[in-house]
């Protein structure tokens, strides 16, 4: 089974301000992987998809990068509504099985 | 609108069975992956099972031969069937639209309680 590791748990960062979000899987998984926003009270939304894909409607300051076992989602200038937890999820090519990391929360300085 | 609803949730006895469906709408159903995650109160997301557009199903081992996804394409829905549910399957249970192997419409939830 592929491990997801997501660091820190808990990113203090000011708006305006970049935050930058560590995601690592225990075995490579490729380019197959996810980010996902959730608010609190609300289901995910996805942000980015194969790696450095940004999904429909998500904001230029979202950017996602890595292959392999290494991924990195950055926010370049952290607005209000951006204050939230990031979940990472990689896709396993066979047998089919996702796998979610544990969350970075996003939180105001 | 793309939506995704979610009903079936409620409280069950440990030891219970409990069915969820999920109401598609504003997509071709047929034509793509479905998955059922949840989350348990302050935790992170689980992925709980998937089903293919041609009916092949795939499940974590915390749930395999307990629980059962399935699909109804003329209507429309998604379902999950839960036997032998124990108190760590309390959980918002989320029906989420597949698209190249993310998920990328999710419900609102329904919550499962499994308590005496």
């Amino acid at each position: 089974e592929i491990v997801m590791t997501q660091s820190p748990a808990t990113l203090s960062v000011s708006p305006g301000e970049r935050a930058t979000l560590s995601c690592r899987a225990s075995q490579s998984v490729s380019s197959n992987l996810a980010w996902y926003q959730q608010k609190p009270g609300q289901a995910p939304r996805l942000l980015i998809y194969g790696a450095s894909t940004r999904a429909t409607g998500i904001p230029a300051r979202f950017s996602g990068s890595g292959s392999g076992t290494e991924f990195t989602l950055t926010i370049s200038s952290l607005q209000s509504e951006d204050f939230a937890v990031y979940y990472c999820q990689q896709y396993n090519n066979w047998p089919p099985l996702w796998t979610f990391g544990q969350g970075t929360k996003v939180e105001i300085k | 609108e793309v939506q995704l609803v979610e009903s079936g949730g409620g409280l069950v006895q440990p030891g219970g069975s409990l069915r969820l469906s999920c109401a598609a709408s504003g997509f071709t159903f047929s034509s793509y992956d479905m998955h059922w995650v949840r989350q348990a109160t302050g935790k992170g997301l689980e992925w709980v099972s998937a089903i293919g557009t041609a009916g092949d199903t795939y499940y974590p081992g915390s749930v395999k031969g307990r629980f059962t996804i399935s699909r109804e394409n003329a209507k429309n829905s998604l379902y999950l069937q839960m036997n032998s549910l124990r108190a760590g399957d309390t959980a918002v249970y989320y029906c989420a639209k597949g698209t190249l192997h993310v998920m990328d419409v999710w419900g609102k939830g329904t919550t499962v309680t499994v308590s005496s």
